[in-house]
């Protein structure tokens, strides 16, 4: 079975605040993606990253960063000096190579306020 | 820009009026899939299409249905709205090929309310 798993309901920092947000997921599928979304109270999903089972590097982008480690399954998500506009709800996610194509299975999300 | 749309963003029918949503996409992508999204929980995927090919979850319900005329358009049909159907619904894209495949890139959603 897979499975994602995004234990923190919910997290509350002050701006310019680092926050990490956590992602542990199962699947037994040798070869598989991971992405992070965004959700901002607009509503629409933001596509941040995607990462596939064979590259466990760790990617920056900007205030972005993103720790891929297979030993521990998880997949994690920082933010630097963190702003107003990051609150948002991020999703995790899974795509493993056996199923349909429509099988990405979320977490249920954590929902990140930054207060100024 | 290469772009999902949604149409329209705010949608409200009453109890039992079919309503139609529609999604367009300028990505040229052959598969498009639709979610349903309640308040506080992550998207469900109800059904998608790669190319001409429907492929329906096992639970979605009998009253959803889907139409793509073309590789651009994708409608969603709901033909007897309930009270529970009230919800975002997103629509998505993805590439089945090449760089970036499989990767679901998602319109801004459609949210209905039902009276």
């Amino acid at each position: 079975a897979q499975k994602v798993t995004q234990a923190q309901t919910e997290i509350s920092v002050v701006e310019k605040e680092d926050v990490t947000l956590d992602c542990v997921y199962e699947t037994r599928d040798t070869t598989y993606y991971l992405f992070w979304y965004k959700q901002p109270p607009s509503g629409e999903l933001v596509f941040l990253i995607r990462r596939n089972s064979f590259d466990e590097q760790n990617e920056i982008s900007g205030r972005y960063s993103w720790n891929f480690q297979k030993s521990t399954s998880s997949f994690n998500f920082t933010i630097t000096a963190s702003q107003v506009v990051d609150s948002a709800v991020y999703f995790c996610a899974l795509k493993g190579e056996r199923g349909s194509q429509g099988n990405l299975i979320f977490g249920k999300g954590t929902k990140l306020s930054v207060k100024p | 820009d290469a772009m999902v749309i949604q149409n329209p963003r705010y949608q409200v029918t009453q109890f039992g009026k079919p309503v139609t949503l529609s999604c367009s996409q300028t990505l040229n992508h052959n598969v498009m899939y639709w979610y349903q999204q309640k308040s506080s929980q992550a998207p469900k995927l109800l059904f998608h299409y790669y190319d001409k090919d429907f492929n329906n979850e096992a639970d979605t319900p009998d009253n959803f249905q889907s139409r793509r005329p073309n590789t651009s358009f994708c409608f969603l049909d709901i033909r007897s709205p309930g009270l529970g159907d009230a919800a975002m619904y997103l629509c998505a894209t993805s590439s089945a090929s090449g760089i970036g495949a499989d990767t679901q890139y998602f319109g801004p959603g459609t949210r209905l309310t039902v009276l």
